[in-house]
C-alpha cells in the first residue's frame, strides 16, 4: 500500500472550516484514500472515503487532486468535539490492514 | 443501533496469565479483525477472519490466538507467550474483506499488565 504523510498537528477556530491534508504521491490505481478519527481512548471513527472523484457525506468533504498524489479532508464548520487525531489511510481493495499512521492531532480552539 | 461492542473497557492480566478480549458485532458483517495500538503509535494487525470458521495471522500474531465460531464473535486470546501485551486493543468489522467498504471499530479494550 501507498505511504501516507500528514503533518502532526493543526489548529482551528470553532465554526470555521478545518482543512486537512495529505500527500499519498505513490498512490496507485487500485488504492482509495481513506480518512478516520479518533478521540481519545476510543476507536478510530470512519469518516470518509474515495477513489478519484470528489465525495461528501453529512461529516465531511474528500477533495482528490485530479493526479490523486493528494487529498484534502474538510470540516466545513469545526466544533470542539472535533478535535481528534485524523488519520489518512491509502488501501488497496481485497487488503485486509487498514495501515494507520501518525496521523494530525487537530485541535479546535474556541 | 447496530454496533461493535467490545468487552471489557480496562483488563488487568498477572504475569503467565491467558486472557481473552470480547468483540460482537450485531451489523451483519462477514469480516472480523483484530488490531494492537501502542501509545503514540498506529494500528497493527493481529488477526483477520473473512468468514467463519476461518482467520488468518496479521503483521503481528505471534503470543495471540483467535476463534470465529458465531459471525457475531470473533474473541482474542492474549497467552502467555505475549512478553509485551500491555496495549489499547480494538476490534473491527466490515461488510466483506474484498471490497473497498470501510472497517467500522469497536471502542477498544486497554490490557495492562499486574
Amino acid at each position: 500500500d501507498a505511504k501516507t504523510t500528514q503533518p502532526p498537528s493543526m489548529d482551528c477556530a470553532e465554526g470555521r472550516a478545518a482543512n486537512l491534508p495529505c500527500n499519498h504521491s505513490t498512490i496507485s490505481g487500485n488504492e482509495y484514500v481513506y480518512w478516520y478519527r479518533q478521540i481519545h481512548s476510543q476507536g478510530p471513527q470512519y469518516i470518509i472515503h474515495g477513489l478519484k472523484n470528489n465525495e461528501t457525506n453529512e461529516m465531511a468533504s474528500l477533495i482528490i487532486t485530479e493526479d490523486r498524489k493528494s487529498s484534502t479532508l474538510i470540516l466545513p464548520h469545526a466544533t470542539l468535539r472535533d478535535t481528534a487525531v485524523y488519520y489518512c489511510i491509502v488501501r488497496v481493495i481485497n487488503n485486509n490492514d487498514m495501515r494507520f499512521g501518525a496521523g494530525t492531532r487537530l485541535t479546535v480552539k474556541p | 443501533d447496530g454496533g461493535i461492542t467490545q468487552s471489557p473497557k480496562y483488563l488487568f492480566r498477572k504475569e503467565g496469565q491467558n486472557v481473552t478480549l470480547s468483540c460482537e458485532q450485531n451489523l451483519n458483517h462477514d469480516a472480523m479483525y483484530w488490531y494492537r495500538q501502542d501509545p503514540g503509535q498506529g494500528l497493527r494487525l493481529i488477526y483477520y477472519s473473512q468468514i467463519v470458521n476461518d482467520f488468518q495471522k496479521g503483521d503481528i500474531a505471534e503470543g495471540y490466538s483467535v476463534s470465529r465460531e458465531k459471525k457475531e464473535s470473533f474473541p482474542l486470546t492474549v497467552t502467555s507467550a505475549q512478553k509485551n501485551p500491555t496495549a489499547f486493543y480494538l476490534c473491527a468489522s466490515s461488510i466483506k474483506g474484498t471490497d473497498n467498504q470501510p472497517q467500522h471499530f469497536g471502542d477498544g479494550t486497554r490490557l495492562s499488565i499486574l
